[in-house]
This record gives C-alpha cells, sequence and structure tokens, in this order.
C-alpha cells in the first residue's frame, strides 16, 4: 500500500488562474481532508469530504471548492489564485466509519503562484 | 473557538539531554490531542494521541486538563529524534484537526 498519494508533487500558477489538485486516500479509507501549510506554519483545515459530500468545512473562501469520486479519490479546486495562495496543499485520509480515526498524510503538493 | 499554541519555534538540545516540546491549547469542550512529528523529506505522520496513553519512541504526552496542555517530553534525546514537531486538536464535532505552528527540534551530537 503506497498510502495516500499526491499529484502534481509541485506547480507554478499565475494569480488570477485556476489549479487543480489531486489525492489518492490509503486503501481502505473513505474520507479525505484537506490542508494548506504556509510557509513556517502548522496546517491549516480546508475541508473535508465523505460520501461524496463535503462534511466539514473550515475558514476558507469559496474560492475554494472539492469534489470527492466514488473511488473515495478527491480533487481540490482552487479558482482565481492570489500570491497567499502559495503553500504546500496536503490531503489526509481517514476512515469515516471510524469518526475518530487516526488521519495520514500524504507528501503533499507544493503551491506557488506568481 | 479552537486553539492550539506551540511557544517555541526552535528547540536545540544535545544528544541524551531531556526534552520538552510544550503545547497549549484552548477549546471549550473535552478535546482529543496528538503530536505529528514530519522528518526530513518525509510525510506528517502520527507520533502519539493522549487517548492512547503509550510511549512511542521514548516520547510521551499526558494531557493536562487544568493547564489545557499537553507537553510531549523524553527523557534522553537522540539525534533521529530531529524533525519537526506539531501538536493538533480535535474537537467533539468531527474529524477536523486544529494544528499548532510546530516546533523544530534539533538534536545535536
Amino acid at each position: 500500500d503506497a498510502g495516500v498519494t499526491q499529484s502534481p508533487t509541485h506547480l507554478i500558477k499565475t494569480r488570477g488562474q485556476q489549479v487543480t489538485l489531486r489525492c489518492s486516500p490509503k486503501s481502505g479509507h473513505d474520507t479525505v481532508s484537506w490542508y494548506q501549510q504556509a510557509l513556517g506554519q502548522g496546517p491549516q483545515f480546508i475541508f473535508q469530504y465523505y460520501e461524496e459530500e463535503e462534511r466539514q468545512r473550515g475558514n476558507f473562501p469559496d474560492r475554494f471548492s472539492g469534489h470527492q469520486f466514488p473511488n473515495y479519490s478527491s480533487e481540490l479546486n482552487v479558482n482565481a489564485l492570489l500570491l497567499g495562495d502559495s503553500a504546500l496543499y496536503l490531503c489526509a485520509s481517514s476512515s469515516g466509519t471510524l469518526f475518530t480515526d487516526t488521519q495520514y498524510f500524504g507528501p503533499g503538493t507544493r503551491l506557488t503562484v506568481l | 473557538a479552537q486553539r492550539v499554541t506551540q511557544p517555541e519555534k526552535l528547540l536545540s538540545v544535545f544528544k541524551g539531554a531531556p526534552v520538552e516540546l510544550k503545547c497549549n491549547y484552548s477549546y471549550s469542550g473535552s478535546p482529543e490531542l496528538f503530536w505529528y512529528v514530519q522528518y526530513s523529506r518525509q510525510r506528517l505522520q502520527l507520533l502519539l494521541r493522549h487517548i492512547s496513553r503509550e510511549s512511542i519512541k521514548g516520547f510521551t504526552a499526558d494531557l493536562n486538563k487544568g493547564e489545557t496542555s499537553f507537553h510531549l517530553k523524553k527523557p534522553f534525546a537522540q539525534e533521529e529524534d530531529s524533525a519537526m514537531y506539531y501538536c493538533a486538536l480535535r474537537s467533539n464535532a468531527g474529524n477536523m484537526l486544529t494544528f499548532g505552528g510546530g516546533t523544530r527540534l534539533m538534536v545535536k551530537p
């Protein structure tokens, strides 16, 4: 089991563009959470998907949206990119049936907005 | 609102010295607390959680509800303990984690 995988590893965009990041959960997991980690800070919760629906959302604007597919993989979309969106985006998977299950993190996608 | 504070950005100790990484939290309910660790060029991984009350790699952490703290301790630091350590809180309202800003632990030979 490769664990949680994310793609791409890194990418560069310009202000105003849109970006899509992808995540495949750990085998057996059905819940995906997304976090943003700015340089020098801890991860900050964006939202969580379970059964293809957004179950919880952190304090992020509507420019951040997501999707979960029937195979439990997930996408994070960010529209109208701002310089401040430059960060490491982490995906974490867990078991939704065990609400308090441990979250396992992927390696992250490094987004740079110029 | 829930909040996690790690007051030290950097903690530098010599090999064999005791280590204490501080974590304070604010939350009105009964939280679940975690320590995550990130070694160089590796992904963030769970080190321990307070409900397990176990020792992992010689590290322990006790939840002190009176002081709202969850400090991570190890009696004798090893060079391989050098890493970024993040304290995190999970509320009883969901499975989202609130992280502190992290502490970089450097263990010198």
